[in-house]
């Protein structure tokens, strides 16, 4: 059975700290995709990043950065010198090739001015 | 990327009745989803619906009471029937990316429901 796990339920930081959201995933499988979404009080999904269960290179993107661990099941999200606009809830999800999402029960990120 | 609009974006509605959300794609997908999101909750599949044929539905979910069509390769409904407060949640509609398999998966802004 596939689960997503995101231990933090809800973290607090002030402008401009680095914060790293974490994320551990089970499954059977060897073929797998992680993705990142970001949900805004708005309440839409954004999408951020997908990474296949092959590629375990670290990816950075601005001040996003996110650490695949396969010997740690872990797929940690790092955000640099966080803003007020990266406040939202982050869920982690796994999917295996040709079967449904399975989300974490998101991580509630307040950055304070 | 795929556009996604839902139609409507909020309603409120009485306890036995039944609202039916609409889901535009901008472009043609085979694969469309439905997710609720109860409150502070996280998102959880409904049902996969492939034009066609009748829609898959995950545990806990029945056809009777959520009720999906998929007439053609860009557009999906979902009905919920003979509401009840627990009803009241986030519904989004979501698609795979361009890039076929499993890509991306884009989400519609989701229909907020509040069941009185």
């Amino acid at each position: 059975a596939q689960k997503v796990t995101q231990a933090q339920t809800e973290i607090s930081v002030v402008e401009k700290e680095d914060v790293t959201l974490d994320c551990v995933y089970e499954t059977r499988d060897t073929t797998y995709y992680l993705f990142w979404y970001k949900q805004p009080p708005s309440g839409e999904l954004v999408f951020l990043i997908r990474r296949n269960s092959f590629d375990e290179q670290n990816e950075i993107s601005g001040r996003y950065s996110w650490n695949f661990q396969k010997s740690t099941s872990s797929f940690n999200f790092t955000i640099t010198a966080s803003q007020v606009v990266d406040s939202a809830v982050y869920f982690c999800a796994l999917v295996n090739y040709g079967q449904n999402f399975v989300f974490g029960p998101g991580t509630r990120l307040s950055v304070l001015p | 990327s795929a556009v996604i609009s839902q139609k409507p974006s909020r309603d409120i509605c009485q306890r036995g009745t039944s609202l039916t959300i609409q889901c535009q794609v901008d472009s043609q997908v085979t694969m469309m989803f439905w997710y609720r999101q109860q409150p502070g909750q996280s998102l959880t599949l409904i049902a996969t619906a492939n034009q066609g044929s009748e829609a898959t539905y995950e545990s806990g979910f029945v056809i009777d009471k959520f009720p999906i069509s998929r007439p053609n390769l860009t557009f999906s409904t979902l009905t919920v029937s003979n509401m009840s407060p627990e009803d009241s949640s986030i519904y989004l509609c979501s698609v795979e990316g361009t890039g076929g398999g499993t890509d991306t998966q884009y989400f519609g802004p989701g229909t907020r429901l509040t069941v009185l």
